[in-house]
């Protein structure tokens, strides 16, 4: 069965910090993974996804996330984080066959203090 | 436009009330989805309609009913609630044919209270 981990529940930076949060994710077969955040107040949109190629993939913000097949890991970085990074970041995946269902991981509660 | 939105953003009912969450969408999109997500918690998949039918039911209680009546609207009928039902009731949508690479838009969500 598909199962999504996130490492972190709960991460406190200060502005400027460097980010990585992990995400490690259980399929047997070809997967696409995504990076969904959820700023305070707002619904949930994409950061960014992988589902071929490049394994090192960019997004919006100036976040990136690396996907590592051997480690069954798409963790997510940015470099310098902002006030406005404050929110929940869930990774999710979704097997290449099974039609539409996506798992999503527990989620990581980002929090950057200005 | 690439919005989903649902209606209403807050509903408090009772346990014998029906009611019914509103879900719409004008991007083209042929899959439909309802999650349910309790505070704290990731989204949790309810039920899934691809070209209008029904693709993915995950094992919902009968009183949770969906409809598609067309590409655009999806709708999620409420009858005989429980107290723990409580929860954030998200719609998102994807482009059809399933195509796994494809992301979910997410509308706003439902707050249900059920009293």
């Amino acid at each position: 069965a598909q199962s999504v981990s996130q490492h972190n529940h709960h991460v406190i930076l200060s502005e400027a910090a460097s980010l990585e949060l992990g995400c490690n994710y259980s399929y047997g077969g070809t997967v696409n993974l995504f990076w969904y955040v959820q700023y305070p107040g707002q619904h949930l949109q994409l950061l960014l996804k992988y589902f071929s190629g490049d394994p090192l993939v960019k997004g919006i913000k100036g976040f990136e996330a690396e996907f590592i097949k051997s480690k069954f890991s798409f963790n997510l970085r940015k470099p310098s984080v902002q006030w406005s990074d404050t929110a929940e970041y869930f990774c999710a995946v979704k097997g290449n066959t099974g039609g539409f269902k996506t798992i999503f991981g527990a989620g990581t509660r980002l929090f950057v203090k200005a | 436009d690439t919005e989903v939105t649902q209606t209403p953003k807050h509903l408090v009912m009772g346990m014998t009330n029906k009611k019914s969450l509103k879900c719409e969408q004008h991007m083209g999109h042929r899959a439909m989805y309802w999650y349910k997500q309790k505070a704290k918690k990731p989204p949790e998949l309810m039920f899934v309609y691809s070209y209008e039918k029904l693709s993915i039911n995950e094992s919902v209680p009968s009183r949770f009913s969906p409809e598609c009546p067309n590409s655009s609207l999806l709708n999620l009928h409420l009858h005989a609630l429980q107290p723990e039902d409580s929860a954030l009731y998200l719609c998102a949508s994807s482009q059809g044919g399933g195509a796994p690479y494809n992301e979910q838009f997410f509308g706003p969500g439902t707050r249900l209270t059920v009293l």
